[in-house]
């Protein structure tokens, strides 16, 4: 099976712009997990959706958001970007929500 | 939060085994032992889980302790490959509990 794939693997915006990033789970994983990587705060959990449902939310602002569609494919979108969101951007998938994630390679955004 | 504890860094040399360290003292009966590891800014990789036996697969091993308050995750034999950050993770088995508190990890040498 293929693997999880993230797109794109690299993006450079401005600050106050926006951002989409999306993510393609492996096949059959129906639960996609979000979660940004910086060098002062580590991994940290974004958000879980799973049947086209946010089912869990970590502490990140309102600017964070995502979505997923029918065939399991999430989106996440950063609005009013920042520099502090500059980071890599992971998704991780699972056949169900206890399952074992897999992760992609993730996404890498710089904001200038 | 965080539940466990691991060294900041070890270092091993090539061919022998590595014996990486954790600590859960707080783990409770339904929750689990992960590990994955993260090679330079990739995406974190799954190695393995454990709930209370040991587990062996083809990337390594897992030794949980009698009381479950620690464990041992074991690379037979190591090479450059195995170089990275290791995290190891506890993480409840319950419904929408599917986000990984990743803490610091052991950043792990293989020294030729």
């Amino acid at each position: 099976k293929a693997g999880v794939t993230q797109t794109p693997r690299y993006l450079i915006k401005t600050r106050g712009q926006q951002v989409t990033l999306s993510c393609s789970p492996i096949s059959g994983h129906r639960s996609v997990s979000w979660y940004q990587q910086t060098p002062g705060q580590g991994l940290q959990f974004l958000f879980e959706y799973f049947s086209e449902t946010q089912r869990n939310k970590g502490n990140f602002p309102g600017r964070f958001s995502g979505r997923q569609f029918s065939n399991s494919r999430s989106e996440m979108n950063v609005s009013t970007l920042e520099l502090g969101d500059s980071a890599l951007y992971l998704c991780a998938s699972s056949q169900d929500t206890q399952e074992t994630q897999y992760f992609g390679p993730g996404t890498r955004l710089l904001v200038l | 939060d965080a539940k466990t504890t691991q060294p900041t860094s070890m270092d091993c040399a090539e061919g022998r085994a590595a014996n990486l360290p954790c600590n859960h003292s707080t783990i409770s009966g339904n929750e689990y032992v992960y590990w994955y590891r993260q090679i330079h800014s990739q995406g974190p990789q799954y190695i393995i889980h454990g709930l209370k036996n040991n587990e062996t697969n083809e990337m390594a091993s897992l030794i949980i302790t009698e009381d479950r308050k620690s464990s041992t995750l074991i690379l037979p034999h190591a090479t450059l490959r195995d170089t990275a950050v290791y995290y190891c993770i506890v993480r409840p088995f319950q419904t929408g509990a599917n986000n990984l508190f990743f803490g610091t990890g052991t950043r792990l040498t293989v020294i030729p």
